[in-house]
């Protein structure tokens, strides 16, 4: 069964960018959308954005001007840059797969990584 | 943006009584062009991620119990659970995604009373 897991650094200073890898296994990245979703700490979930195999993007608006994401599908590899961070972003950052273009509801999910924006 | 409001924030149920969660969109999430409605519900327990139960409003995805059930249309959803169980004891999130970006409920938090 396909598993995803977060990667990346806990603590990044505000103003920096955040990197975050998700790897997936189990399964091939090659026909699936992938999305990036954040929950700040008791806090409800943001959709961040989705790509898919062939590169192209979709991002939520609130974030788009600081989010690039990537696909590396030679490493079954995710990766996620939100840049000019603050503490408003400091959350755990989850990976998940949706099915389809059309098909927008994520199984399964990573573990999540917390990242802490802090100096 | 397409709004989700649920409501109560938080219920506590008896174990074996019913749980019922609602879910209410800003417009309509439902296409006419094939029936469906982009609804679906997650299961968060603490520490972990959230967990897929119900797509297209009311199809129960595999392996879940099915005292977990869907229902709605348009702009009005429910997730009901019929007989809680103490392994039910979870933040119950809803989300569209009729267009983007899609969007989440803020959560309902179901506790044994």
């Amino acid at each position: 069964q396909v598993q995803l897991q977060e990667s990346g650094p806990g603590l990044v200073k505000p103003s920096e960018t955040l990197s975050l890898t998700c790897t997936v296994s189990g399964g091939s990245i090659s026909t699936y959308y992938w999305t990036w979703i954040r929950q700040p700490a008791g806090k409800g979930l943001e959709w961040i954005g989705r790509i898919y195999a062939g590169g192209s993007t979709n991002y939520n608006p609130s974030l788009k001007s600081r989010v690039t994401m990537s696909i590396d599908t030679s490493k079954n590899q995710l990766s996620l840059r939100l840049s000019s961070v603050t503490a408003a972003d400091t959350a755990v950052y989850y990976c998940a797969r949706a099915v389809a273009a059309a098909l927008n509801w994520f199984d399964p999910w990573g573990q999540g990584t917390l990242v802490t924006v802090s100096s | 943006d397409i709004v989700m409001t649920q409501s109560p924030d938080s219920l506590a149920v008896s174990l074996g009584e019913r749980a019922t969660i609602n879910c209410k969109s800003s417009q309509s999430v439902f296409y006419s062009s094939n029936n469906k409605n982009y609804l679906t519900w997650y299961q968060q327990k603490p520490g972990q991620p959230p967990k897929l139960l119900i797509y297209w409003a009311s199809t129960r995805e595999s392996g879940v119990p099915d005292r977990f059930s869907g229902s709605g249309s348009g702009t009005h959803f429910t997730l009901t659970i019929s007989s809680l169980q103490a392994e039910d004891v979870a933040v119950y999130y809803c989300q569209q995604y009729y267009s983007t970006p899609w969007t989440f409920g803020q959560g309902t938090k179901v506790e044994l009373k």
